[in-house]
């Protein structure tokens, strides 16, 4: 079956634009999460996904940050005016939902933002 | 809090040799580990993982790893390496009610030379 995927695979911006990018989880998934990974560093947690509600935010760093999940399946990520420093391959990964249990996550292949 | 330190950014290594690749944690509550590997151009693939059980962990592609709660470390081993390995490698830890909350080292760039 499909992995997950993302869109786009490069987004090149201006400072101060808005994005969007998009991660489709494999299907059945119910957890999804972003991961931030600058260069040089390994993925940074965002935010956590179970359903269509966000579980955890504790990630996110500002509020020019925000995500959604509408219906439980798609997901976007949504950057406001934004930065240089949010150059970064943003990482989407999503896992079954298992009572009591870890659950392994799949990740996509990334979406290479660049804010010029 | 929970934090990894890989202790080498990059490890450069000839074909058939053996490699280890060093990993370290910090946590205040019991963990489970990962390793992961990113080859050029796509996301991360799950290499192996310790929940409980055996510190003995076989994983895919031949390599393996060791938990060792005394010296909080989980190296990644595999005793004869192919070209294609040649990858970023990525040490992770998630632990206690958070558990889906992955926090990944800096990775270790093992580059196989013929």
């Amino acid at each position: 079956g499909a992995g997950v995927s993302q869109t786009p695979s490069n987004k090149v911006t201006e400072k101060g634009k808005y994005v969007e990018l998009r991660c489709d989880p494999i299907s059945g998934h119910t957890a999804l999460y972003w991961y931030r990974q600058s260069l040089g560093q390994g993925p940074e947690f965002l935010i956590y996904f179970q359903g269509t509600g966000a579980a955890d935010d504790s990630g996110l760093p500002n509020d020019r940050f925000f995500a959604v999940r509408p219906e439980g399946s798609v997901s976007t990520l949504k950057i406001q005016r934004t930065e240089r420093g949010d150059s970064a391959m943003y990482l989407c990964a999503s896992s079954v939902s298992l009572a009591g249990g870890l659950n392994e996550q799949f990740f996509g292949p990334g979406t290479r933002l660049t804010v010029l | 809090a929970q934090s990894v330190t890989q202790l080498d950014s990059q490890v450069p290594v000839f074909e058939e040799a053996p490699v280890e690749l060093r990993c370290n944690y910090s946590s205040s509550v019991s963990v489970y580990l990962f390793w992961y590997v990113q080859y050029p151009n796509q996301g991360l693939q799950l290499l192996l993982k310790y929940l409980s059980g055996s510190t003995l962990v076989k994983g895919i592609n031949g390599f393996e790893a060791e938990f060792n709660k005394s010296q909080t470390s989980f190296h990644l081993r595999k005793p004869s390496v192919h070209i294609s390995d040649t990858a970023e490698y990525f040490c992770a830890v998630s632990s206690g009610g958070s558990n889906y909350k992955l926090t990944f080292g800096k990775g270790t760039l093992l580059t196989v030379n013929p």
